[in-house]
């Protein structure tokens, strides 16, 4: 069966510190990798994807997430966070044999909290 | 940038009622999707359309129906609300390209009250 799980709820981190927030896939086939935000009353924005290529991947506001094909694994990391990061964070991989439809499974989500 | 609108931000309906959501895109894209959004239930897909007048189920259709007569503009219709269906609901578009991976981009929902 294909899933993806977010295994945090949510993730608290002092500003300044590094954070990871996790993701673990189920997927037949090479897996297409995504990492979405979501702030207060607004849709999702587009953060990085991992399609084929470097394990690191790097994308907006600064966070890059690692591809770990043994452990099907895609955390999301930042080496400093900022209050402004605190919002809902979404992973999702891109349904098996979906083609060009592009379908997406999304994780729960994680609430990603920055203290000052 | 590509942009996604949504026709409400907030809706209030009373069961029974036939509700339209109506999403419209920019970008020329082929596909369009709609979710509905719950807490600790992540994003699921409701249907999906990959041109005009195409449609798929996704994984919750039940009580859900769509419309695509125009490429730039997806209708999510609710048959007769019911209170199970209040919920944040979310339309995306995306690119098709024959590998996949192109990523989706999302309006700024419909938050759906039926009472």
């Amino acid at each position: 069966a294909q899933s993806v799980a977010q295994p945090e709820d949510q993730v608290n981190v002092a500003e300044g510190n590094p954070l990871t927030v996790k993701c673990t896939y189920s997927v037949s086939g090479n897996p297409y990798l995504f990492w979405y935000v979501q702030y207060p009353n607004r849709g999702l924005q587009f953060l990085l994807k991992y399609i084929t290529g470097d394990n690191l991947v790097k994308g907006s506001y600064g966070f890059e997430a690692e591809f770990n094909k043994s452990q099907t694994s895609f955390h999301l990391k930042k080496p400093s966070a900022l209050v402004s990061d605190s919002a809902l964070y979404f992973c999702a991989v891109r349904a098996a044999f979906s083609g060009g439809y592009n379908k997406l499974i999304f994780g729960a989500g994680t609430r990603l909290a920055v203290h000052p | 940038d590509v942009k996604v609108t949504q026709s409400s931000r907030y809706l209030v309906k009373r069961t029974g009622e036939k509700v339209f959501l109506e999403c419209v895109q920019d970008m020329d894209h082929e596909n369009m999707f709609w979710y509905r959004q719950d807490p600790g239930l992540g994003l699921r897909l409701i249907y999906f359309s990959y041109d005009v007048k195409m449609k798929e189920k996704g994984d919750i259709p039940e009580g859900y129906s769509v419309s695509r007569e125009k490429k730039e503009r997806f209708s999510l219709i609710l048959e007769s609300a019911s209170t199970n269906q209040t919920s944040m609901y979310l339309c995306a578009s995306s690119l098709m390209r024959a590998q996949g991976g192109q990523p989706q981009h999302f309006g700024d929902g419909t938050r759906l009250s039926i009472l």
